[in-house]
Formats: C-alpha cells, structure tokens, sequence
C-alpha cells in the first residue's frame, strides 16, 4: 500500500482566517514533505519533517506553518495567506534511510484557493 | 546544483505509436532520477527510479526509461501509446544534499491521439 491521504480536497479561505492542511500515511515512513504547485509548474519543496523533526524549511513564510505530531501525521497551518499562496499543496512520505536514495509517494493534494 | 531539463512543454503522439519524453540531467556525483506522471488536479504519481546497475529501468504502467552517462539524459518510453498516457510528466532529480530533496523539471504534457 503506497497511499498518502490530504484533507481537505479543496479549501477556500480569505486572508484573515486560520486553517489547516492535513496529511497522514500508514507505510512506517519516517520522511515526509510538503510541497507547493502552482498552475502548469513543477512542484517546489516547502518542508521536510525526518524523524518527527523539521529537517528542510525552504525560506518559507511564516504565514505557513508545519507540524508533525507523530510519524503518521504532517500538519500544515495557515494563517494570513495572501491570493498568489492559491496553488495546489502536496505531501509526500518516504522511508529514511541513511546512503539510500527512498521514493517519495504523494498525496492527491489540497487546492487552496486565497480570496 | 544538481538539476534536470524538460526541453518539450508538449509532445503528441498517436495511440498505438511508441513515445519518448525528454529528459536531461546535470550533476555533481551520482546520479538519481525519477519520473512521477501527473493527472488534471491529482497529485504525483512514481513512475520509475535510476540508482545504479542497468542502464535501462523498467517502471509502471508499461512505462520504461533508458539512462545514457554520455549524453546525461534519462529518457520516458513506451513502446506502444495509449490515450489515458495523456497527463503530464516530471523528471526529478535527488539533490545532492543529505536529505531526501527532489529537484523537478518544468514538465512535460503528453498527448495522445485517438
């Protein structure tokens, strides 16, 4: 099983709200990543969360900000967003091991539309 | 840095036709390269991975990929098209760095004929 589950599919907010981006994966991985995709882009790594801890922050806003509660679960909490952070948000696990190039798996994504 | 290049945004192809999509890589060390392919409002999905040994990797779906050390290019096949290939595709690269870091290329849409 290589599935990586997001809620929600799709979300609207305005600039003021708070929300959160959810990711969870049951494959024991012990890496995992959020990206963001905009329109016709490739994807453009935010985080990295290896071993429960924040391993690669991409000079990301602090508008954006991650979490990882457990081995299972990514978090991505956002507050006062702005209208170009509308894009698709993707997560994505691997295993983490040391000396091995691992494959990342991705989620189906969040659409996140910014009003 | 480490980096790949798509350098079609689009390639048509006929259903039944064998397809190639491009792609060439520039590193520092080895080499490690991906293919995800990517459905309308999907996420990523892997295709097939080069590490090391056999130049030619088989993955998913029919799909192929043929790895060239002298031209630094990593190249998507399949032998015979279908029309749900229609998506759109991404050569990644393992950043060099010690984590886990995939540098994508820009992409390239597939389009398969009827």
């Amino acid at each position: 099983d290589t599935e990586v589950t997001q809620t929600p599919k799709h979300l609207v907010m305005g600039m003021t709200n708070k929300k959160s981006l959810k990711c969870e994966q049951h494959m024991g991985h012990r890496a995992m990543y959020w990206y963001k995709q905009k329109a016709k882009k490739p994807p453009e790594l935010m985080f990295v969360y290896s071993y429960e801890k924040l391993s690669i922050n991409e000079s990301v806003p602090s508008r954006f900000s991650p979490e990882c509660p457990n081995s299972s679960l990514l978090n991505l909490h956002l507050h006062a967003l702005q209208p170009e952070d509308s894009a698709l948000y993707l997560c994505a696990s691997s295993q983490d091991r040391r000396g091995v190039t691992d494959t990342q798996y991705f989620g189906p994504g969040t659409r996140l539309t910014v009003l | 840095a480490q980096s790949v290049a798509q350098p079609e945004d689009q390639v048509n192809v006929a259903e039944g036709n064998p397809l190639t999509v491009k792609c060439t890589y520039s590193v520092s060390g080895n080499p490690y390269l991906f293919w995800y392919v990517q459905y309308p409002n999907r996420g990523l999905q892997f295709l097939l991975k080069y590490i090391t040994g056999d130049n030619l990797v088989k993955g998913s779906y029919g799909f192929e990929a043929e790895f060239n050390k002298s031209q630094t290019s990593f190249h998507l096949k399949k032998p015979s098209a279908l029309v749900s290939d229609s998506a759109l595709y991404f050569c990644a690269v393992r950043d060099g760095t010690g984590f886990q870091k995939l540098v994508f290329g820009t992409g390239t849409r597939l389009l398969v004929s009827p």
